[in-house]
């Protein structure tokens, strides 16, 4: 079975500082990534997939086949950063996705 | 706005109760899906729907159970709650495989 491992239940950096959010897959085919963010007080909703290879609020992710990585990466953290990030994986084709155990991260001012 | 939107939003109930969470959706999504987020545990899949007829469960279905009334509705129901079913309960809908997921604010459910 797939797994997602994020291994930083919690994160927290210094606005203006870099951050970055670990994740690692165990699927070695073809996945498809994403990063999913839950802001406080919203639901969950996409940030980033793999695929779209797009910078959302300043946020990257690489797919390290390699490594079987997809680390989240931001140069300069903002305070409104903060939130609960989830990493997961889907098998392409496959009708699931499988995600990680999520990481806080805080953003101190 | 098309939205996803989950009733009740917290409930509290007792063991041996049979309980339902309801989700509807305006999105024109044919698949729909009942997460569970527990602490430390992430979100794992109970049971998805890629239309009216057809129904698969997911990594933890045990003790639940699921309807989908209609393109727009798809419930989940606990027959007999217990303690280790308290947790947050998210539906999601999405329009391709294993694709973006639209999620809906989420049921917070007890069970003492």
């Amino acid at each position: 079975a797939q797994r997602v491992t994020q291994p930083e239940k919690l994160l927290s950096v210094f606005k203006g500082a870099p951050v970055e959010l670990k994740c690692n897959y165990s699927y070695s085919g073809s996945p498809e990534l994403f990063w999913y963010v839950q802001y406080s007080r919203q639901r969950l909703q996409l940030l980033l997939r793999h695929i779209s290879r797009e910078s959302i609020k300043g946020f990257t992710a690489d797919l390290n086949k390699g490594e079987t990585s997809f680390h989240l990466k931001k140069p300069f953290a903002q305070e409104e950063d903060s939130a609960m990030y989830y990493c997961a994986s889907g098998q392409t084709g496959a009708n699931n996705l499988f995600f990680g155990t999520g990481t806080r991260l805080t953003v101190i001012p | 706005d098309a939205d996803v939107t989950q009733t009740p939003r917290n409930r509290i109930t007792k063991t041996g109760k049979r309980i339902m969470l309801e989700c509807s959706q305006t999105k024109g999504h044919d698949r729909m899906y009942w997460y569970r987020q527990d602490p430390g545990l992430g979100l794992r899949l109970i049971y998805y729907s890629f239309d009216v007829k057809d129904i698969n469960k997911g990594e933890i279905s045990d003790g639940y159970s699921v309807s989908r009334q209609a393109q727009a509705k798809f419930s989940l129901s606990l027959e007999s709650a217990i303690p280790n079913q308290t947790a947050l309960y998210f539906c999601a809908t999405s329009v391709g495989i294993a694709g973006e997921l639209f999620f809906g604010e989420g049921s917070r459910l007890t069970v003492l």
